[in-house]
């Protein structure tokens, strides 16, 4: 398939550990935040998301911890999976009202 | 239900030629965006429609690019004429409401310039 990205930050992680994904964000006004999965020659599938009155959100194995003081967001992914295996980004709106401003992404790779 | 189609997945074409791509999003979704993705970082959005209305589109670069949603439903993106940086694949979204939220995504069209 086609790849997403060459020369992205990568994590390698073990499967069955937890992965943590780092994202700084550049607009302090920011307050919302959503999290994509990217696999080879697909498009971008919604994970989580969070707003800015919330410092925290859990999903289905994934966590989301927002630190607005230092603008930077995290997934946390419990028990990785080799399906984990993609490019992430974190994308951050105004208000859920203006267009979403995704970052560079960093592409985790799942040692089976 | 059936997800975002886009096509062609793939279109190589030569510096100064046109093309053009398709986007049928999910059926009922108000709001349909246009990305452009350059390789190695995140999508950049070039256009926003609510139904058939732009909404957003100050980052097309308006005298190459076109686009259109006609009857408020499918959307085609047009390039004339290609310049070379705009090898990249185009990703089509659509959403449900209007402001920002869960974007549903299309596979995609990549496009090299040559």
């Amino acid at each position: 398939g086609e790849s997403v990205g060459l020369h992205l930050p990568t994590l390698s992680v073990q499967e069955g550990d937890n992965s943590i994904i780092n994202c700084a964000y550049s607009n302090s006004a920011s307050d919302y935040f959503i999290w994509y999965k990217q696999e080879s020659g697909k498009g971008p599938q919604f994970i989580i998301d969070i707003r800015s009155n919330m410092d925290k959100r859990q999903g289905q194995r994934v966590t989301v911890l927002l630190n607005k003081t230092v603008k930077h967001l995290s997934l946390q992914i419990a028990a990785t999976q080799p399906g984990d295996s993609a490019v992430y980004f974190c994308a951050e709106s105004y208000s859920g009202n203006t267009p979403l401003v995704f970052g560079k992404g960093t592409r985790l790779s799942v040692i089976a | 239900e059936a997800g975002v189609a886009q096509s062609p997945r793939y279109k190589i074409i030569e510096k100064r030629q046109s093309v053009a791509f398709w986007c049928n999003p999910i059926s009922g979704h108000a709001t349909l965006y246009w990305y452009q993705q350059i390789l190695g970082q995140g999508p950049k959005l070039l256009i926003q429609f609510q139904n058939n209305g732009v909404v957003d589109d100050s980052q097309l670069p308006k005298d190459r690019f076109s686009a259109e949603r006609l009857k408020g439903v499918d959307s085609t993106l047009k390039i004339q004429p290609a310049k070379l940086e705009d090898s990249a694949v185009y990703l089509c979204a659509s959403s449900l409401g209007t402001s920002t939220g869960e974007q549903f995504f299309g596979p995609g069209t990549r496009l090299t310039v040559l």
